[in-house]
């Protein structure tokens, strides 16, 4: 089956600077992959979302890309705020088969 | 549009109770899932159904859990008899098809078993 696997677990910014987020994939039929943000106290919520027909996607300051052939695809959060401080997961879908999520990452953007 | 409703959002019970979570999908979406999160563990799938009927249920951990969903707008995951290391946040969450597409979590029920 699928295996996401995340990196880094945690990160660090200074406000203002960009903050990138890896997850590499395992099953090639894989051709959906959501990105979510998780703050304290609540569930993840859908930030971003692309598609293995596409390699790249922009919502203001958060970008998603994707190489197929590599089987990884990566967030991309500039000019970083406070507010963006929270735990992010990957996922991927594909098939008949449910999301697999990563393990998170823990971002701290440092005023 | 209500999102996923999860209730309660926050439940204490001593170990030996059962404990009943209880989960209201998004309307239309025909697919919900069940998690487990912990520090030491991440998230977890627990089980999914789809269209009511369950459909994989390898990630609950022990007999002692069990789900059911008995119509399209209600789902409950119960624990009996609950043990402390079931203490964990449990999520819902709901989605229009069982894959390639977005789910919707709610907000966790935050479960502590004294």
């Amino acid at each position: 089956g699928e295996n996401v696997e995340q990196h880094p677990s945690t990160l660090s910014v200074q406000e203002g600077d960009s903050a990138v987020i890896k997850c590499t994939y395992s099953d090639s039929a894989s051709n959906y992959f959501p990105w979510y943000k998780q703050e304290l106290g609540k569930g993840p919520q859908l930030i971003i979302d692309i598609r293995s027909n596409v390699g790249e996607k922009k919502d203001q300051r958060i970008a998603v890309t994707l190489n197929k052939t590599a089987k990884h695809f990566s967030l991309h959060i500039t000019e970083t705020q406070p507010e963006d401080s929270a735990v992010y997961f990957c996922a991927a879908s594909g098939g008949n088969t449910p999301l697999v999520f990563g393990k998170g990452t823990r971002l701290s953007v440092i005023a | 549009d209500a999102g996923v409703i999860q209730s309660p959002r926050h439940e204490v019970t001593e170990m030996g109770q059962e404990v009943t979570l209880r989960c209201k999908p998004i309307s239309g979406h025909n697919s919900l899932f069940w998690y487990r999160q912990t520090m030491m563990r991440g998230l977890e799938l627990l089980i999914y159904f789809n269209n009511n009927v369950p459909i994989d249920d390898s990630g609950m951990p022990e007999d002692r859990f069990s789900a059911k969903m008995p119509n399209a707008s209600f789902s409950t995951l119960k624990i009996q008899p609950s043990e402390p290391r079931d203490s964990a946040v449990y999520f819902c969450a709901s989605s229009p098809t069982l894959s390639n597409q977005p789910q919707h979590f709610g907000d966790g029920t935050r479960l502590s078993i004294l």
